[in-house]
């Protein structure tokens, strides 16, 4: 257990529909990363939250939104879903002395678009 | 801007035999350097990182400034190896906020 924890671990869903994806970062860190890894697209950059607020936007979709809550938890919405959404979304964190020590990811949400 | 160049997609060698994942990189400032590990779509792990000079699972990576490399190098790879390798450097991304970029990854493959 890398201390990272996201749910749920696959989903299966229409098009056109809005889904939900959780992350509980390791306890004490602050940052929380997400990504997108797809067979042709590899790993895609999508957003980060520090403490709370953005900090950094990658290529993310305007369909696509996050938050980061009091504590510490990160959603990531995805709606209006296609079948190219169809990928593995990965939650990273790293503590208060930034990637020194690099992120720790969690085990991922498996997205299905049908 | 950063950038982390993986020239390999693909790396396919034989058990036993040595392997060494290429990964450049350009960036401004002073580099840290980081390789992770995915097995079969599970999470990235963290393999290891430039500052601390270790050694993982035989694997090892040495900084060279000169040519801006952080080449993956092991002498015996083993079938347990085969997996995606992830290089990614950490940059400051504005204020004191840092972040990481990743390359596309390189799948390597142990053959028996």
């Amino acid at each position: 257990d890398s201390g990272v924890t996201q749910t749920p671990k696959h989903l299966i869903t229409a098009t056109g529909q809005r889904v939900t994806l959780r992350c509980s970062p390791r306890s004490g860190d602050l940052s929380v990363y997400w990504y997108q890894q797809s067979l042709d697209q590899g790993l895609q950059f999508l957003i980060q939250y520090y403490n709370g607020e953005e900090r950094a936007k990658g290529n993310i979709l305007e369909r696509f939104s996050a938050q980061q809550f009091p504590d510490l938890h990160s959603e990531l919405n995805l709606s209006s879903l296609e079948l190219g959404d169809s990928a593995l979304y990965f939650c990273a964190s790293s503590g208060s002395q930034g990637t020194l020590y690099g992120y720790t990811f969690g085990s991922g949400t498996r997205l299905t678009v049908v | 801007a950063q950038r982390v160049t993986q020239p390999e997609k693909l790396l396919s060698v034989f058990k036993g035999a040595p392997v060494e994942l290429k990964c450049n990189y350009s960036y401004s400032g002073s580099p840290e350097l980081f390789w992770y590990v995915q097995y079969s779509r599970q999470r990235l792990q963290l393999l290891l990182r430039h500052i601390s000079r270790e050694s993982i699972k035989g694997f090892t990576a040495d900084l060279n400034k000169g040519e801006t490399s952080f080449h993956l190098k092991k002498p015996f790879a083993q079938e347990e190896d085969s997996a995606m390798y992830y290089c990614a450097l950490a940059h400051n991304s504005g204020g004191s906020n840092y972040k990481l970029t990743f390359g596309k990854g390189t799948l390597l493959t142990v053959n028996p």
